[in-house]
Formats: C-alpha cells, structure tokens, sequence
C-alpha cells in the first residue's frame, strides 16, 4: 500500500530565515505530487505540483519554490520567510492527474 | 470569483440523525468531485469520488451529483459525533487545466 510521509511535523522558524519541507511517497512509481497551504481558517490552496522528475509547475506568485530531485521525493523550500507564510503545509500524490489525491500527515509553520 | 463553494457552518445535528452537505461550482465542464473529511489538526482524508450524475453510496455515506445544476453533496447517516469534522470539497474544472480546486469547507458538529 501506499505511504507519504512528511516532515518535520511542526516548525518554528523567524522571519527571514530559510525552509526546507521534505515529503516522499512509498509504494508507487511516477506519482504527481502536490504542495499544498493552508492558513488558519481557510481552505486549501494549491501551490506547486510535480508530474515527474524536475518538472514543477507553480499555481500562484509567492515566495517558495519547489523541487523534485527523485521519482517519489518533493521538497519546499523559501530562501527567507515571510510572516504571512505560516501554515500548514500539505504535501498530496495522485496516480494521475484526474484522480483522488491522498494526504501526507502535514507541516504546521509558525513564522515569528 | 469563487470556483467552489460550500456552506462555512457550523452544521449542528443531533447523534442519529442525516446530516447533508452541499457544494456547488461554477465550471460547468467539471468532472470530477470529491469529498474529504478534516478532523481539526489533521490532514484532509479522502472519504468518496463521484464523476457520474446520480447517487454513490459507500456505507454511511452518500455522494449525489447533479451536473446540470452544478451541485455535490454528501449524505451521512447515523451521524455519530466522531463525524465532527470540516467537510471539504473538491473539483477538477473542465477548462481550468488538471487540478483539484477545493471549496471553504463546512464545519459539522454531531451533538451527542
């Protein structure tokens, strides 16, 4: 069966200082992978995806970035927080694009 | 111009009792619907998918899709308080590219 595991699982990080999540994905090959945020409140708002190796695809303007440097690992990064990029960060992987996506247990970011 | 839209809640239902959650959308080319449930905290879990017009039933659950008025909802029955949950929903819109865009949720209480 299939597993996605991210981590860490809580993160307090100060303004201006950098970020790396890390999410990896077991029992599939070739799967799309997805970052998600959630603020405080408010519903999920889709940030990258990834449908192979190197290939990132970003919804939105903002100060992250994403990598895929193998078939089942997809990492998030910042260079420097922001304030408004706390949240909680959901990393998600689908068989195809058309199908159900499945959740990893989540990182919850407080930027100070 | 909101692409999905729920009812924020909360929804508050008596143990036993059906509760019945409503999504509508704006893309009329969508295809695919999903529901999920969040318990405060965790991570969205997938509980049903529907793509065809009609009823989708999966133990407690019911998922009803009518894609001429642009509308899902989910059925629970026997509501129990271990249903108390945020309710998400989520589309793939037709002509929107391939990704899942998931309304505000509904907050649902089962009071004992």
């Amino acid at each position: 069966s299939q597993t996605i595991h991210q981590w860490p699982a809580t993160l307090v990080q100060p303004v201006g200082s950098p970020l790396s999540l890390e999410c990896t994905v077991e029992g599939t090959s070739n799967p799309n992978l997805y970052w998600y945020r959630q603020a405080a409140g408010r519903g999920l708002q889709l940030l990258f995806y990834s449908v192979g190796i190197g290939q990132i695809s970003s919804e939105v303007p903002q100060n992250l970035s994403a990598s895929r440097p193998q078939d089942r690992q997809f990492i998030l990064s910042s260079k420097k927080l922001l304030l408004s990029d706390s949240g909680f960060y959901l990393c998600a992987w689908s068989g195809t694009l058309y199908n159900e996506q499945f959740f990893g247990p989540g990182t919850r970011l407080t930027v100070l | 111009q909101k692409e999905v839209e729920q009812n924020s809640g909360p929804l508050s239902v008596p143990e036993g009792a059906i509760a019945s959650l409503n999504c509508t959308y704006s893309d009329r080319g969508s295809q695919s619907f999903f529901w999920y449930r969040q318990y405060s905290g965790k991570s969205p879990e997938l509980i049903m998918s529907i793509y065809s017009n009609g009823d989708k039933e999966d133990g407690r659950f019911t998922a009803q899709l009518n894609k001429a008025s642009q509308y899902v909802s989910l059925l629970i029955r026997d509501s129990q308080p271990s249903d108390s949950a945020t309710y998400l929903c989520a589309v793939i819109p037709g002509n929107y590219g391939q990704n899942f865009v998931f309304g505000p949720g509904t907050r649902l209480s089962v009071l004992p």
